[in-house]
């Protein structure tokens, strides 16, 4: 399978406890980006790669949270101190950027479901 | 205000009927423009890009208004599959920044 990966798939964890996520995007794109996802509401954006550079993140990304990107290969997504807000869905996405080609389709992993308890 | 717009439904349809969606974008700097289906428990798939000259791609139109910063799919006859949830997503590129921003989705439900 050559498309974007997740792991886990599920994640259960007591509150206050650290986790961390890992996403392997499609071979050779240079984007990567990290999206939350709640019941009813579209996946909000977290933090976007470039390479491995980590060019932007949101304001929704409390100090707890942290992404790295290390060899602009796969990246991992961080949260410490669990909260049960933190619980949804967590989707990684990436796409590849030629030239100045903005029309580029981003491609979705099946995400990571943490549930805090 | 939301950066993207929807309207969440959801829009109960018989199967043969057109339905159309719309979404609004706030920022004028907004450059691409797509529509993506999710369907229940899965992840967002590309449904179509947005162009601004129109563009169809078999059942599917889409439609591009950038002086009234809108975005329209209309789907034609219907059919059971088309039940998911579509989501309007706006790339928004600022100086070294480029992310794709997401509506919260209009769910469409096609029944028999």
């Amino acid at each position: 399978d050559t498309g974007v990966s997740q792991d886990p798939r599920h994640k259960i964890t007591k509150r206050g406890q650290n986790v961390t996520f890992r996403c392997d995007p499609i071979s050779e794109h240079n984007r990567l980006y990290w999206y939350r996802q709640t019941l009813g509401q579209g996946p909000e954006f977290l933090t976007y790669f470039q390479n491995e550079a980590q060019l932007e993140k949101s304001r929704l990304l409390s100090d707890r949270f942290s992404a790295e990107r290390p060899k602009g290969s796969f990246s991992t997504l961080e949260i410490q101190r669990t909260e049960q807000g933190d619980s949804a869905m967590y989707l990684c996405a990436s796409s590849f950027r030629q030239g100045g080609t903005l029309n580029t389709e981003a491609f979705f992993g099946q995400g990571t479901r943490l549930t805090v308890v | 205000r939301k950066e993207v717009e929807q309207d969440p439904g959801p829009f109960n349809v018989p199967e043969g009927a057109t339905v159309a969606f719309n979404c609004t974008y706030s920022n004028s700097a907004s450059q691409s423009f797509f529509w993506y289906r999710q369907d229940c428990r899965k992840e967002p798939k590309l449904l179509m890009s947005v162009y601004s000259s129109g563009n169809e791609d078999g059942r599917f139109t889409a439609q591009l208004n950038r002086a009234s910063q809108y975005i329209s799919l209309l789907i034609r006859d219907s059919k059971l599959s088309d039940s998911a949830t579509y989501l309007c997503v706006v790339i928004l590129r600022m100086d070294s920044s480029y992310k794709l921003i997401f509506g919260s989705g209009t769910r469409l439900l096609v029944r028999p």
